[in-house]
């Protein structure tokens, strides 16, 4: 199986602050990444495919790139909505993996 | 809109079963592979089971294959999930996902578009 790890676990960060998130794969997943939201006792939100498109209706201050092994997830300016636990998760091959997560706290 | 209701969920002995249903609105549910995904309480997600549109091509992870069931109902729009001998490591929220995607020389891959809200199931005596 293929081992998605994110970095870091929990990022503190204030509004208006520019965050980076870190996926990184056990093997190559080529671009077959995608992003999603989670909000306490909410379900996952879709934000993004193919490592770096945007899904329809999500804000373009999140933004994605990376390919291979590594990628990465960027909130240009943290809004007051999107603290949130954010996952990685690829589905280059079944069974497909998501990351641990990575909790965006506000500071 | 689309719509995805989860049901079925709920407390249960260890070594029981349950039926998770998944009612789908909103879209052409004929024309999408769907997924069951779960989470365990303060855990992260876990994709364990999934269904092509027609129902004819199935996977699932490890830790549920044998034990659990992926089902689909075109004409009721409906997404099923059998789960038999199930255990204290079973409690999560299971989320009904519906996948979008496309397919390359090298393969189909897709991803999840749609979630439902969840449904709780808890093994425990």
């Amino acid at each position: 199986d293929i081992q998605m790890t994110q970095s870091p676990s929990t990022l503190s960060a204030s509004v208006g602050d520019r965050v980076t998130i870190t996926c990184r794969a056990s093997q190559s997943i080529s671009s077959w990444l995608a992003w999603y939201q989670q909000k306490p006792g909410k379900a996952p939100k879709f934000l993004i495919h193919d490592a770096s498109t945007l899904e329809s209706g999500v804000p373009l201050r999140f933004s994605g790139s990376g390919s291979g092994t590594e990628f990465t997830l960027t909130i240009s300016s943290l809004q007051p909505d999107d603290f949130a636990t954010y996952y990685c998760q690829q589905y280059n091959s079944y069974p497909y993996t998501f990351g641990q997560g990575t909790k965006v706290e506000i500071k | 809109e689309v719509q995805l209701v989860e049901s079925g969920g709920g407390l249960v002995q260890p070594g029981g079963s349950l039926r998770l249903s998944c009612a789908a609105s909103g879209f052409t549910f004929s024309s999408h592979s769907m997924n069951w995904v779960r989470q365990a309480p303060g855990e992260v997600l876990e994709w364990i089971s999934y269904i092509g549109h027609t129902g004819s091509e199935i996977k699932y992870a490890d830790s549920v294959k044998g034990r659990f069931t992926i089902s689909r109902d075109n004409a009721k729009n409906s997404l099923f999930l059998q789960m038999n001998s199930l255990r204290v490591e079973d409690t999560a929220v299971y989320y009904c996902a519906r996948d979008s995607g496309y397919c390359t020389r090298g393969g189909c891959y897709r991803w999840h578009d749609y979630w439902g809200q969840g449904t709780l199931v808890t093994v425990s005596s």
